[in-house]
C-alpha cells in the first residue's frame, strides 16, 4: 500500500503565485523525500526531511514537517513556468525492520501559467 | 561529474521475447534500485539490491529479474514480455545510512528512464 498521498492531486496557479503541496503517511519514518519529475524526464530530488526536522529551506522551497500529523507539505515561492512538473513525496519507514526502501505517492501535477 | 544511465531510451518489442534494460551508475552506490511507473500507481518497486551479488524483491518483481556482478550496473530482464509490462522504466542509485543493525535510504539519484512497448 502507498506509504505517502499527496494533495491535491493536481494544482494550476498563475506565475508569481504560491504553491502548496501535501504529502500525508501512515507509519513512523526516517525521512521524507521530495522529488520533481518534468514530463518524460526522470526524478529529480529537491529536500530530504529527517524525522527530527520540522522545516527546511532551499531556494525558493520550504518543507514543513509534522510528525504528530504524520504529513509535510512543500511550498514552491514566487512559482515560474519552468516549475510546471508533478511533484511527488517518499517516506523512508522508520525502526529496525526498515529495509532502506523510498516509498512514492502518486504525486501531485502542478502547472504554472505564464 | 557522476551520473547514472539507462539504455535503450525506447524499446518497442513482441510479447514472449526476453528484453534487457540496462543500468549504469558511476556514483559508486552499493544500492541500486528498478521502478516502474504507470498511469494511476505512481512508482513501483521491481527489484533492488545493496550491492555485488545481492538481489532483492520489490513489490511487483513477477516476470522480472536482476543480476548484480558489480557495483555499476544493474541489468533488468523481463523473462518473456508480456502486454502488462508496457511502461516507463527507472533506475535509481542511493546511498543507505546505517546504525545499530538499522537501515534508511538516503537521496536516490535517477535515471532518464527507459520507454518499453509489449506488442
Amino acid at each position: 500500500s502507498q506509504q505517502g498521498e499527496e494533495d491535491p492531486q493536481a494544482l494550476s496557479i498563475q506565475e508569481g503565485e504560491n504553491a502548496t503541496m501535501n504529502c500525508s503517511y501512515k507509519t513512523s519514518i526516517n525521512n521524507l523525500q521530495w522529488y520533481r519529475q518534468n514530463s518524460g524526464r526522470g526524478l529529480v530530488h529537491l529536500i530530504l526531511i529527517r524525522s527530527n526536522e520540522r522545516e527546511k529551506h532551499s531556494g525558493r522551497l520550504r518543507v514543513t514537517l509534522d510528525t504528530s500529523k504524520k504529513s509535510s507539505s512543500l511550498l514552491i515561492t514566487a512559482s515560474r513556468a519552468a516549475d510546471t512538473a508533478s511533484y511527488f513525496c517518499a517516506t523512508v519507514p522508520g525502526g529496525s525492520g526498515n529495509t532502506g526502501k523510498l516509498i512514492f505517492g502518486q504525486g501531485t501535477t502542478l502547472q504554472v501559467k505564464p | 561529474d557522476a551520473e547514472i544511465t539507462q539504455s535503450p531510451r525506447h524499446k518497442i518489442t513482441e510479447t514472449g521475447r526476453q528484453v534487457t534494460l540496462a543500468c549504469h551508475q558511476t556514483w559508486n552506490h552499493n544500492n541500486m534500485f528498478w521502478y516502474r511507473q504507470d498511469l494511476g500507481h505512481g512508482l513501483r518497486l521491481i527489484h533492488y539490491s545493496y550491492g555485488v551479488q545481492d538481489t532483492n524483491k520489490g513489490e511487483v518483481s513477477d516476470g522480472y529479474s536482476v543480476s548484480r556482478s558489480n557495483t555499476e550496473d544493474l541489468p533488468l530482464t523481463l523473462e518473456s514480455a508480456a502486454s502488462s509490462q508496457t511502461s516507463v522504466y527507472f533506475c535509481a542509485s542511493s546511498e543507505i545510512g546505517t546504525s545499530g543493525g538499522a537501515r534508511w535510504a538516503e537521496t536516490q539519484y535517477f535515471g532518464p528512464g527507459t520507454r518499453l512497448l509489449v506488442l
